[in-house]
This record gives C-alpha cells, sequence and structure tokens, in this order.
C-alpha cells in the first residue's frame, strides 16, 4: 500500500537550517504537501509543491523535491524556537477524493 | 478565514459507549474527513465524504461510521468505544479545486477506559 517516511525526531540549535526529509511511494501524486502541527493545535498548511517542479521558495522555507528518488525535502533556514513542532509531509492520492496520505511526522526541537 | 471546529478539546468515556464526535467547517468545502493520529503513525484516514449524504470508507474504518447530513458538519461514531479507540481525532475539509489544501480542527483528544 501507500507509505510516507519520515524521520521521527530532529533536534537543531537555534539560527542553525533544518531538513527535514521525506519518502513518498505515489509517482503519480500531484501534489506534495508539508504541514505544521503545533502543540495541542490541529495541522496548518506550510507549504506545497506542484509534482512537475524540482524547488519551491516562501521565505525561509526550501522545499526540494527529487522524482526520480520520490524524496522531498522542507529546508527552514535560520530555525527559531518557535518552528519547534511535528512536521508532517503528506501527498494527494490517485483515484480522486482529495485525499492525501500522510507520513508518520517529525517532531522538530528547537534548542538555544 | 476557514474555520473547523470539533465539538470536544477533551473526552473521556467508558469502554462500551456510543461516542459522537462532531466537526463543522464554515466554508462551504464539499470534501470532509476524519483521522486518528497516534505516535510514530502520523495521521490515519478513517472515513471521508465527498458530499451530503455521501461517504466512504479510509484505511481503517473499523469499529467507526460517520454520517453527514448537512454539508457543514461531519459526524464521527464509535458504536462501542474500545481502548484501542483512545487517540487524538482530526477533522479536516477541503474545496473540490485547486491544490487541495486541507484545513484541519484543533482536534479531539479521546480516551476510552
Amino acid at each position: 500500500g501507500e507509505d510516507v517516511e519520515q524521520s521521527l525526531f530532529l533536534s537543531v540549535r537555534e539560527g542553525d537550517s533544518s531538513v527535514i526529509n521525506c519518502t513518498y511511494t505515489d509517482s503519480s501524486s500531484t501534489y506534495l504537501y508539508w504541514y505544521k502541527q503545533e502543540p495541542g493545535a490541529g495541522l496548518q498548511l506550510l507549504t506545497y509543491i506542484f509534482s512537475n517542479m524540482d524547488m519551491k521558495q516562501d521565505q525561509r522555507l526550501t522545499v526540494l523535491l527529487n522524482k526520480k528518488d520520490k524524496h522531498l525535502s522542507l529546508r527552514i533556514a535560520d530555525t527559531q524556537t518557535g518552528d519547534s513542532a511535528i512536521y508532517f509531509c503528506a501527498e494527494s492520492r490517485t483515484g480522486g477524493g482529495n485525499k492525501l496520505t500522510f507520513g508518520t511526522g517529525t517532531q522538530l526541537k528547537v534548542e538555544l | 478565514d476557514v474555520k473547523v471546529t470539533q465539538s470536544s478539546r477533551y473526552l473521556v468515556k467508558r469502554t462500551g459507549e456510543k461516542v459522537f464526535l462532531e466537526c463543522v467547517q464554515d466554508m462551504d468545502h464539499e470534501n470532509m474527513f476524519w483521522y486518528r493520529q497516534d505516535p510514530g503513525l502520523g495521521l490515519r484516514l478513517i472515513y471521508f465524504s465527498y458530499d451530503v449524504k455521501m461517504k466512504e470508507k479510509g484505511d481503517i474504518p473499523e469499529g467507526y461510521s460517520v454520517s453527514r447530513e448537512k454539508k457543514e458538519r461531519f459526524s464521527l461514531i464509535l458504536e462501542s468505544a474500545s481502548t484501542n479507540q483512545t487517540s487524538m481525532y482530526l477533522c479536516a475539509s477541503t474545496t473540490t479545486v485547486g491544490a487541495y489544501e486541507q484545513y484541519f480542527g484543533p482536534g479531539t483528544r479521546l480516551t476510552v477506559t
């Protein structure tokens, strides 16, 4: 079946860059997404990339997509303590219905 | 701003009870979803609905049912709660066009004792 994988934890120092990685399985996914979940809250869309793009930049966020390896990454520049959260990657599913398959989530901890 | 609200933030129920989780969205979205979130497993889709009175099973529908009588409201029902249904439940909605951003509610943490 479909599987989206992420490492469970990442720890960085404030001011450093964070890179969160994700591998997905469905090569026909139209969009790939990064969601952020702060403690006690639901998920919030951070950014998304269309499958025919290799890179997308949005302020401190850079998304890289390697379709050949089915690898997606999210880079956060100048990481701040407010970036501490769980980050989920997700892929759109084939077969319609606007369904997404979510990864396991990466807990990012930013240390002073 | 899109708003998705869930009826309770925290809920404690006993084994065997019937449990209703309610979700309401205010953006006239066609599609609504129920997920459960467990540590190390991410989000897993329980059910979704693409129109009033329409529903489809997700990846883990066993032990759950849903109801969508009105476009803005999607209910998740645990017919007979069990301890392995202790989890965080998240509702989401999305429209049918565009990049399909899903808007999430704040979640309901359900504990079944």
